[in-house]
């Protein structure tokens, strides 16, 4: 199956600076999501990004499929984004297949 | 909007006891996934269910797991004679929208095994 990257595993800002987290995967995939986990354990869907740009308010994810990436940015960064974001991408790459998931990204976010 | 629910929220069970975990996907969807979350770890595939059948299934889903749909709504993840091991966040999920596949994740069931 497809491997999923992220990096870095760890990140500490202060609040109100701006982060990019990455994700690498191994093979073409068709589909991408971005999660952020809560510290309730709760998945919430960020975006799904197959290819190209989306924004949504302080967020906002990048996916270059021919080079195997995505990024997703936080701007401004509050308390309230504090948590594990993980990137996650078809098993082999397509269709309905289940998520391969990354490690994740664990952040916090100090007032 | 709708959403995927999962019940119980949390349960402790005894080691080689069998447990039930339920979901209700969102309605009018083919398609359902089980993950499992392993304390402090990155989320795993267990199993996708297509149609009433399993479509397809990782290494982690041996014997000692099932999963059913008793009815038009429930979706049941079965633990037979549970381990230590076993012990995670179980997560139900499924896509919303007709158009693409992306999935939708319910609260997760937290298994206790000890």
């Amino acid at each position: 199956g497809i491997q999923v990257e992220q990096s870095p595993p760890d990140l500490i800002l202060q609040e109100g600076a701006n982060s990019t987290l990455r994700c690498n995967f191994s093979d073409s995939v068709n589909n991408l999501q971005w999660f952020h986990q809560n510290p309730w354990g709760q998945l919430i869907n960020l975006f799904y990004i197959p290819s190209g740009t989306k924004q949504n308010g302080r967020l906002s994810a990048t996916t270059v499929a021919t080079e195997r990436y995505s990024l997703l940015y936080i701007s401004s960064s509050q308390t309230t984004d504090s948590g594990v974001y993980f990137c996650a991408v078809p098993y082999s790459g397509g269709g309905a297949d289940g998520l391969t998931f990354g490690k994740g990204t664990h952040l916090i976010i100090q007032p | 909007e709708p959403e995927v629910t999962q019940t119980p929220s949390h349960q402790v069970t005894q080691m080689g006891q069998e447990v039930i975990l339920r979901c209700v996907p969102i309605s009018n969807h083919l398609y359902f996934y089980w993950y499992r979350q392993i304390l402090g770890q990155k989320v795993e595939f267990l199993v996708s269910f297509y149609n009433n059948e399993i479509s397809e299934k990782s290494e982690i889903f041996d014997d000692q797991f099932s999963v059913e749909r008793p009815d038009g709504s429930n979706f049941t993840l079965k633990i037979r004679s549970t381990k230590l091991e076993d012990s995670a966040m179980y997560f139900c999920a499924s896509p919303q929208w007709a158009r693409d596949n992306e999935q939708f994740f319910g609260p997760g069931t937290r298994l206790t095994v000890l």
